[in-house]
């Protein structure tokens, strides 16, 4: 069964750093991973999508790396604002069986002016 | 501009009524699904339906129904069964496969009252 897991939980930094979030998941057969973020009492809204034969993405100050055979991705945030505060969640595409996404519990990232 | 519409963004529910959650897409995908969100447990999935007049049973479907007689349209119906219904509830939607990621809508929030 695949699992995917969120490592901080929180994290609270000061504007202008650049930080990482980190995405892993147990099972590497995934079609692809998908970054969002969710504001409080919100939608999810896509950031990142990266295909399983890719190694990364980038948006504006967004970076998404991928390793499948190790089942990890990043999302890397550069010179964070306020704005950017918010919790991200990573969700993979298992290949074969059902549709559906498997999401990890998601980082709460508070950055402080 | 496309995207996913749920309604209402706030529904409250006496205990032992039917309600049923609205959601519309105008993105021409195939697929559509149903979360429910609960602090600290990240997003389980309810139903999903890849094709018009089809659907599939996810993680957690007791106490909820739908039906998929638009491709535009998959309301889910949380009924008197489902024993603690007070939750975010999120629709998304995919081209078949999620191959190409997948749209969130903003979310309704079901309270019981």
């Amino acid at each position: 069964k695949q699992e995917v897991t969120q490592i901080p939980a929180a994290l609270s930094v000061p504007e202008g750093e650049n930080l990482v979030l980190n995405c892993s998941f147990t099972d590497s057969a995934i079609y692809n991973l998908q970054w969002f973020r969710q504001d409080p009492g919100k939608g999810l809204t896509s950031l990142l999508l990266i295909q399983s034969s890719q190694r990364e993405q980038t948006s504006g100050r967004l970076n998404a790396s991928l390793d499948k055979s190790s089942g990890r991705s990043t999302l890397y945030i550069a010179a964070s604002q306020p704005g950017d505060s918010a919790t991200y969640l990573c969700a993979v595409r298992p290949t074969g069986g059902s549709e559906k996404l498997v999401f990890g519990k998601g980082t709460k990232l508070t950055v402080n002016p | 501009d496309g995207g996913i519409t749920q309604s209402p963004k706030y529904l409250f529910r006496k205990e032992g009524q039917n309600v049923t959650l609205s959601c519309e897409q105008n993105l021409n995908h195939d697929a559509m699904y149903w979360y429910r969100q609960d602090p600290g447990q990240g997003l389980r999935l309810i139903y999903y339906s890849q094709i018009v007049n089809d659907f599939q049973k996810g993680d957690i479907a007791e106490g909820y129904s739908v039906s998929r007689e638009k491709k535009e349209s998959f309301p889910l119906t949380v009924t008197s069964a489902q024993k603690n219904p007070t939750a975010f509830y999120l629709c998304a939607s995919s081209i078949r496969g999620g191959d190409y990621g997948y749209t969130f809508g903003w979310g309704t929030r079901l309270t019981v009252v």
